[in-house]
């Protein structure tokens, strides 16, 4: 039972730099979304997709991209790492968009 | 718009202390109410929701439309409650989840 399942886990990247964080769920969930956890924030949606080819803008979605081209993966893209995209960042699925299964997160820290 | 609210960043309690997480939400329509724990180094799971009106680890919640409430109960709190948790809303799936701040609970033995 992997369920949803992040790569990497952690991360150390340069202001500037490109990375990819994957998202994998093997649950056949409809609903894929990517947040960001930090200190004193709650969890924030970064973006979120509602289907296979579908992609939503969430609450910050600024310096961030994100692809579904498969059903069970959603990718999320920073093209110019800043040191305020240090965060922890948690992916999670679900099948009606409600109660949501979330992965082990990613330790990202810009430098 | 959807807000949900958790008023306490940090809540420290006694072992086998009563044990209230505080959530208010603001949504005209009828939400899905959720309570999601993270414990240490690990990845959110779900605690609780409303329309499963069930008790998990000792844990309730009920919701109160008048008071735009869910608030987490407990009646004795025990150490491995120690860990940070979040109040969250869905207008039915038609959204993704709205995640309040957190409350980090403390239970000192």
């Amino acid at each position: 039972n992997a369920g949803v399942t992040q790569t990497p886990k952690f991360r150390v990247l340069k202001t500037g730099q490109s990375m990819t964080l994957l998202c994998a769920q093997d649950m056949n969930h409809e609903y894929m979304y990517w947040y960001r956890q930090d200190p004193g924030m709650g969890l924030r949606l970064i973006h979120y997709s509602v289907g296979e080819g579908t992609t939503a803008k969430g609450e910050v979605p600024d310096g961030y991209n994100v692809s579904r081209l498969k059903k069970q993966n959603f990718l999320l893209g920073l093209e110019s790492a800043a040191p305020s995209q240090t965060s922890v960042y948690f992916c999670a699925s679900s099948s009606t968009g409600t109660r949501a299964f979330f992965g082990q997160g990613t330790r990202l820290t810009v430098v | 718009a959807q807000r949900v609210t958790q008023p306490e960043k940090l809540l420290s309690v006694f072992k086998g202390a009563p044990v209230e997480l505080k959530c208010n939400y603001s949504y005209s329509g009828s939400p899905e109410l959720f309570w999601y724990v993270q414990y240490s180094r690990q990845r959110l799971q779900l605690l609780l929701r409303h329309i499963s009106r069930e008790s998990i680890k000792g844990f309730t919640a009920d919701l109160n439309k008048g008071e735009t409430s869910f608030h987490l109960k407990k009646p004795f709190a025990q150490e491995e409650d120690s860990a940070m948790y979040y109040c969250a809303l869905s207008d039915q799936g038609n959204t993704p989840l709205v995640f309040g701040k957190g409350t980090r609970l403390s239970v000192i033995a």
